[in-house]
């Protein structure tokens, strides 16, 4: 178990409104990742950190913001919810420091529904 | 871009031996992960490859040639509770970014 809580599990939501998913780990791992699932997608990832205040884009970033004001929480965004945005998210950390071979452990997922 | 590629299904049967292949093409490489994820769960970890050859674990063994863009992981004495979606996935971005593959549904049948 590495230490991640993502909350809320499952979340249903209409079209334009507000959400956020929080992540949290208890092992003040540096690293962690905003990934969404999809049937024939697979996992992409949507933002990551690499610290406080540090974070970057993925490959699936638009329509999507993070927050990252402690080692610990991790927020993901969705400014104004869209259908597309219906999906499994999963929030990542990577163990180690920062070495190559360092994999990352997913929490158990959030269902989000955009009707 | 990052291009990765696994089959989308394989059915093999308990015992037995199963081949999971990936290939890829991307930019920058600092290795490839194997995750196994059943269903309604979390991804997990397997293997890890960033030099060429084989690694074996257990019952899994990951292989990767680095010049051929090509890995595989092996399964060996299959067993039912192997029926998973298996994951390939390509560290790059200087070793911050895992990139996915679909993944390949693999079933196991008596």
């Amino acid at each position: 178990d590495a230490g991640i809580t993502q909350s809320p599990r499952h979340k249903v939501t209409e079209t334009g409104t507000p959400v956020t998913l929080r992540c949290h780990q208890t092992e003040n791992h540096r690293y962690m990742y905003w990934y969404r699932q999809d049937p024939g997608h697979g996992l992409r990832l949507i933002h990551y950190s690499y610290g406080v205040k540090d974070t970057d884009k993925g490959e699936v970033s638009d329509g999507y913001s993070v927050s990252r004001s402690k080692t610990e929480d991790f927020l993901l965004t969705l400014e104004s919810a869209t259908s597309s945005q219906t999906s499994v998210y999963f929030c990542a950390i990577r163990e180690g420091r920062s070495s190559y071979n360092s994999p990352l452990h997913f929490g158990n997922g959030t269902r989000l529904t955009v009707t | 871009g990052q291009n990765i590629d696994q089959p989308t299904e394989m059915t093999a049967t308990e015992g037995a031996i199963v081949q999971i292949n990936c290939t890829y093409q991307t930019s920058g490489f600092n290795g490839l992960f194997w995750y196994q994820q059943h269903a309604g769960e979390a991804p997990t970890f397997l293997s890890y490859n960033v030099l060429d050859g084989l690694e074996e674990k257990g019952r899994f063994s990951s292989f990767l040639s680095r010049s051929k863009g090509y890995s595989y992981l092996l399964l060996k004495e299959l067993q039912m509770k192997d029926s998973a979606s298996y994951l390939c996935a390509v560290l790059t971005g200087g070793g911050n970014k895992l990139t996915f593959g679909t993944g390949t549904q693999l079933k196991v049948e008596l």
